[in-house]
């Protein structure tokens, strides 16, 4: 069974960068999409960005100018850095695996608070 | 205007069914997408509950209760999620969610339904 874990800092400075790594266990991440989804406390979801085939990735073009995803292969990991952050970036940061194309499974992280504040 | 709209809040008796919306902007043909239907607890994951796009292109996530179902209503330019025999258990939140032309994945602002 595929698990993800999320792991980083719950506080980050504004203007600061927030890095988040996900840890995927029980398959390989060198295929399928693995994205990185945020919701702020009380709200709804927004797609962040993918990571695909070991390097490709897309992003939210709102966040295309901060967002920086990326990949360790031999720790089956990959990141999230998203600079500059403000305290509209404060929200529950999900990795996942999302249901796209014929690939009809979704796996979640549990899901990591990171707060925006000095 | 948003992508996807979905309305706020929704609630219904148990046992009725439960019709959420889910409304592609002016311009994007909901013909063209695959709508991903999502459900969140409080304090959980979102959890994928089925995919439609047509009656030959569908998908029932793994476990998921076919009184879980999609469609879509082309006049309105919407998918659909309907629940029917509505259980406490399916209080939450729904979201839809596509794969846009851009390859990004969007989704809509959710829906909290109620079962009273």
């Amino acid at each position: 069974q595929v698990q993800l874990q999320e792991s980083g800092p719950g506080l980050v400075k504004p203007s600061e960068t927030l890095s988040l790594t996900c840890t995927v266990s029980g398959g390989s991440i060198s295929s399928y999409y693995w994205s990185w989804i945020r919701q702020p406390p009380g709200k709804g979801l927004e797609w962040i960005g993918y990571l695909y085939n070991s390097g490709s990735t897309n992003y939210n073009p709102s966040l295309n100018s901060r967002v920086t995803i990326s990949v360790d292969t031999s720790k089956n990991q990959f990141s999230l850095k998203l600079s500059s952050v403000t305290a509209a970036d404060t929200a529950v940061y999900y990795c996942a695996r999302l249901p796209k194309g014929e690939d009809t499974v979704d796996y979640w992280g549990q899901g990591t608070l990171v707060t925006v504040s000095s | 205007q948003a992508v996807l709209t979905q309305p706020s809040s929704l609630s219904a008796s148990p046992g009725a069914s439960a019709r959420l919306t889910c409304t592609l902007r002016s311009g994007i043909n909901v013909a063209t997408y695959r709508i991903y239907w999502f459900q969140q607890k409080p304090g959980s994951p979102p959890q994928y509950l089925l995919r439609y796009k047509s009656d030959s292109d569908k998908h029932q996530g793994s476990g998921v209760p076919s009184r879980f179902s999609g469609s879509k209503d082309a006049s309105a330019n919407a998918g659909i999620l309907l629940v029917s025999g509505l259980q406490s258990e399916d209080e939450a939140d729904y979201y839809c969610m596509i794969w846009h032309t851009s390859a990004s994945a969007v989704f809509g602002g959710g829906t909290k339904l109620t079962v009273l």
